[in-house]
């Protein structure tokens, strides 16, 4: 029973358009987070929730937005998408302060 | 600004041979350290952490990481390596000074030669 799954997997779209990644966790753990992966693997945190609040939103542009229906889920939602979005995005989960469980990413290809 | 420093970007070892991968942290006072790693094409995986007590910690895969309060370090060991130990390495600390930080460091590949 995977504890941490994103969907989609894999996502190829075009430069403008907007798209959406969903995360869901069953472990019960009250914090979410996003991170952007690059290609030389440099993992840079985007967004974090506790019990649907957020209490990490660091510089990323507003194009990006974290929308957390419940503290299972967190989605992130990406507008006009542009070429240096593409990138590997992973969604982890945890006890706040306590280790994380990532999920096994979201492969975003901008053509 | 608070940070995580791995400075050796990659490593190549052979195998058998020990394993020592190094982190920095800038901080205060004494955060939430953690090892992680990450296979090609997989999500990052916890391999061991610290958040008081001994500072001596054992992890999966054989691993062992030492927090040493004076040099700001919470390096990461294994006596004998084994060639699926191939990876990238994380390291990462959490804490709170009025906002809430995790941050990872800019990881560590490590290279098995047969």
């Amino acid at each position: 029973d995977t504890a941490v799954s994103q969907t989609p997997k894999y996502l190829v779209t075009q430069m403008g358009n907007d798209k959406s990644i969903k995360c869901e966790q069953n472990l019960g753990h009250d914090t979410m987070y996003w991170y952007k992966q690059d290609s030389k693997k440099f993992l840079k945190i985007m967004f974090s929730y506790n019990n649907k609040e957020l209490i990490i939103n660091e510089t990323v542009p507003n194009r990006f937005s974290p929308k957390s229906p419940d503290k299972a889920h967190l989605n992130l939602h990406i507008n006009s998408l542009e070429l240096g979005d593409s990138a590997v995005y992973f969604c982890a989960s945890s006890p706040l302060f306590g280790p994380q469980h990532f999920g096994d990413g979201t492969r975003l290809s901008i053509l | 600004a608070q940070s995580v420093t791995q400075p050796d970007i990659h490593i190549t070892v052979s195998e058998g041979a020990s394993l020592e991968l190094r982190c920095n942290y800038s901080y205060g006072a004494t955060p939430y350290l953690f090892w992680y790693v990450q296979s090609p094409g997989q999500g990052l995986q916890l391999l061991l952490k610290y958040f008081s007590g001994d500072t001596l910690v054992q992890g999966i895969k054989g691993f062992e990481a030492e927090f040493k309060r004076s040099q700001s370090s919470f390096n990461l060991r294994k006596p004998s390596v084994h060639w699926s130990d191939a990876a990238e390495y994380f390291c990462a600390v959490a804490y709170t000074s009025g906002t809430y930080k995790y941050i990872f460091g800019t990881g560590t590949r490590l290279k098995v030669l047969a």
